[in-house]
C-alpha cells in the first residue's frame, strides 16, 4: 500500500521567512496530492492540492510542487505569519484512500 | 466549501459503555465517508471507508466488532465504539467525498472520545 513520509517533523521561523516541507509517497498510481492545515482540537483543512498531470500550483502565499518521476512533493509558504503556526499534513491518494504523511509542526515566531 | 459536521465534538463516557459519533454531508451527498483515528501528535490513521447502502471496508488491524460503521444514507454516516475502553480514547475524525475515488476530500471538525 501507500507510505508517505513527511520532513521535517519541526519547523521554526521567523515572520516573514519561507518555509518549507517535502513529503515523498511511494505508490506510483496515486494522483491527487492534498495539504492540510490542522490546528489544535480540531479537524485538517485542505489549504492546497495539486494532482498528478500538474507540475506546481500556487494560490497567494502557498505553492506545491509535484515531481512525479521522483515520488515527492513541497509545500512552500512564503511571507509566513505567526497564524501560520500549525501542524501541516501531507497526503496522497491513488484508488479512493488517502494516506497522510507524519505532520509537520510549524511555528512562525514574531 | 463543502461542510462536514461531526457530533458530538466531546464526549467523555465509562469504561465498557458504547459511544456513537455521527459524521453528516450538510450540502452535498457523500457517496463515501472515511473514519479516521488520531492519536496525541500522531498523523491521521485511516480506521475504514465507507460507501453509501454497503458494509464498510476495514483497514488491516482495525476490530470491525468493536467499531461499527453504518453508512444508511447518503449524508450520514456513524461510528459506534463499542464497549469503549481507555486505550480507545482519541480524536476521531470523518472526512466525505461525492466524487468516489477522484473527489475533493472535505473533513469534520473532529470527535474526542475520552473513555474514563
Amino acid at each position: 500500500g501507500e507510505n508517505v513520509e513527511q520532513h521535517p517533523s519541526t519547523l521554526s521561523v521567523q515572520e516573514g521567512d519561507s518555509a518549507v516541507i517535502k513529503c515523498t509517497y511511494s505508490d506510483s498510481a496515486s494522483n491527487y496530492f492534498p495539504w492540510y492545515k490542522q490546528e489544535l482540537g480540531k479537524g485538517p483543512q485542505l489549504i492546497i492540492d495539486i494532482r498528478s498531470n500538474v507540475g506546481e500550483k500556487k494560490d497567494q502565499r502557498i505553492a506545491v510542487t509535484l515531481n512525479k518521476t521522483a515520488k515527492h512533493f513541497s509545500l512552500h509558504i512564503t511571507e509566513t505569519q505567526p497564524e501560520d503556526s500549525a501542524v501541516y499534513f501531507c497526503a496522497a491518494r491513488g484508488f479512493q484512500k488517502l494516506v497522510f504523511g507524519t505532520g509537520t509542526r510549524l511555528l512562525v515566531s514574531p | 466549501g463543502a461542510v462536514v459536521s461531526q457530533h458530538p465534538s466531546r464526549v467523555i463516557c465509562k469504561s465498557g459503555t458504547s459511544v456513537k459519533i455521527e459524521c453528516r454531508s450538510l450540502d452535498f451527498q457523500a457517496t463515501t465517508m472515511f473514519w479516521y483515528r488520531q492519536f496525541p501528535k500522531q498523523s491521521l490513521m485511516l480506521m475504514a471507508t465507507s460507501n453509501e447502502g454497503s458494509k464498510a471496508t476495514y483497514e488491516q488491524g482495525v476490530e470491525k466488532d468493536k467499531f461499527l460503521i453504518n453508512h444508511a444514507s447518503l449524508t450520514l454516516s456513524t461510528l459506534t465504539v463499542a464497549s469503549a475502553h481507555p486505550e480507545d480514547s482519541s480524536f476521531y475524525i470523518c472526512s466525505a467525498t461525492s466524487g468516489g475515488s477522484t473527489g475533493e476530500l472535505f473533513f469534520g471538525e473532529g470527535s474526542r472520545l475520552t473513555v474514563l
